[in-house]
């Protein structure tokens, strides 16, 4: 059974803190994303890795960074959490099929 | 830039009226279509790939067709259980995947 596991389903941070969301596949997929979701605005793309050690920005990388040391692994960064960032993030892989993580739900405070 | 609408917004359907869901779209470079459907609180769930104008993917009730400009998710005979949220996207040469805002869709016994 193929999976992609997202290391927190629910979060909670304070404004300023630097923030960690990992994400993990097991399908040897090249292409990584991370999304973030909000009602009204459906699924924006953060950032994209193709390859291990690329990243391409997606549509509203600011205030995110992003880390791809192995194929299996994608982490997001938020380097100073904001008020602003509280939403669903939603990590996925694409192979021939995509597959999407059950998502991690961040609040800010 | 790459853009994908989802119409209609809503649609709210009596079990076993059959309908229809469109997704247009305009990409650089199409490198693949998809289906998603997503229940609330959860990541969505891969249905199909379409790759080439004229292809059809079927499975259960749901039948997904492509054009060159757009994309059909058609219902038959729909069940309590296809209601969800319906999303498409659109992946570029350049790998990048670009998402609608999704159709909900309601299905009363």
């Amino acid at each position: 059974d193929v999976k992609v596991t997202q290391s927190s389903r629910y979060l909670v941070k304070r404004t300023g803190e630097k923030v960690f969301l990992e994400c993990v596949q097991d399908m040897d997929h090249e292409n990584m994303f991370w999304y973030r979701q909000d009602p009204g605005l459906g699924l924006r793309l953060i950032y994209f890795s193709y390859d291990v050690k690329m990243k391409e920005k997606g549509d509203i990388p600011e205030g995110y960074s992003v880390s791809r040391e192995k194929k299996e692994r994608f982490s997001l960064i938020l380097e100073s959490a904001s008020t602003n960032q509280t939403s669903m993030y939603l990590c996925a892989t694409l192979g021939e099929t995509q597959y999407f993580g059950p998502g991690t739900r961040l609040l800010v405070l | 830039e790459d853009q994908v609408t989802q119409s209609p917004e809503a649609l709210r359907l009596q079990e076993g009226e059959s309908s229809s869901l469109n997704c247009s779209y305009t990409v650089s470079g199409l490198r693949g279509l998809f289906w998603y459907r997503q229940d609330p609180g959860k990541g969505p769930e891969f249905l199909f790939t379409l790759y080439s104008a004229g292809e059809e993917k079927e499975k259960e009730r749901l039948k997904a067709t492509l054009t060159k400009k757009e994309s059909f998710l058609h219902i038959t005979a729909p069940k309590p259980e296809d209601s969800a949220t319906y999303l498409c996207a659109v992946q570029a040469y350049d790998y990048k995947l670009s998402f609608g805002a999704g159709t909900t869709v309601t299905v009363r016994a």
